[in-house]
């Protein structure tokens, strides 16, 4: 199946701090990538879908100038946390999907805490 | 809006029996439906896919049902194993959302040697 990366897989930060998220599609073109977060005990809930080239499309209650998006390539889409409070540490998880394809794949996660 | 709705949140069964996990979904025009397996603090891994157009699929001990009409899906496991222990989770796509996934709670799972 087809392999989706992400780096870094656990990060810890300071209050204030920007962090930088990287999700990478290892043998596909992900035309549509998508970025998912999920608290502790709780089911992943969307955040954003992003488009190569385009700008993304954030959920309701999802800032958009706090987690900053770019998928500039067909293979990566990168998520920025900034300015990151105790209350944005989370497990960050991005899936990507290839034109005409209904199926996505996902990547490992990433642990983010900030203190 | 989509909902998906997983029963029961929490299961624990011994080592050996056959289980049944259910999954429901409010909206009957999905593309698919997805179940997967989480790990405590792990990533997702994919355990079978259904197309809207297939009534079951099957991997080794794994298989899942669809009934579009009814918005239900089950996952049962047979013979369980104290390795299958982990978090089940369905998932449907969201055309509204660029086909992102709407996910239930999850199923927590203990198998018990």
């Amino acid at each position: 199946g087809a392999v989706v990366s992400q780096h870094p897989s656990r990060v810890i930060c300071k209050s204030g701090t920007s962090v930088k998220i990287e999700c990478r599609s290892l043998d596909f073109q992900a035309t549509t990538m998508f970025w998912y977060r999920q608290f502790p005990k709780k089911s992943l809930m969307l955040m954003a879908t992003s488009n190569e080239g385009s700008k993304a499309t954030y959920e309701q209650g999802v800032e958009k100038d706090k987690f900053l998006i770019n998928h500039a390539s067909l293979t990566l889409s990168t998520l920025t946390v900034t300015s990151a409070h105790p209350e944005d540490s989370s497990f960050y998880i991005c899936s990507a999907k290839g034109a005409n394809h209904y199926e996505q794949y996902f990547g490992p996660g990433t642990r983010l805490t900030v203190t | 809006k989509q909902e998906v709705t997983q029963i029961p949140a929490a299961l624990s069964v011994p080592e050996g029996e056959n289980l049944v996990l259910n999954c429901s979904f409010t909206d009957s025009a999905i593309y698919n439906l997805q179940w997967f397996r989480q790990d405590p603090g792990k990533g997702l891994t994919s355990l079978l896919l259904i197309q809207s157009s297939q009534r079951e699929q099957t991997s080794g001990r794994l298989n899942a049902s669809l009934d579009k009409s009814s918005g239900r899906s089950t996952l049962y496991i047979a013979a369980s194993q104290p390795g299958d222990s982990a978090t089940y989770l369905c998932a449907v796509p969201n055309s509204n959302s660029g086909y992102a996934l709407n996910f239930g709670k999850g199923t927590s799972l203990l198998v018990t040697p």
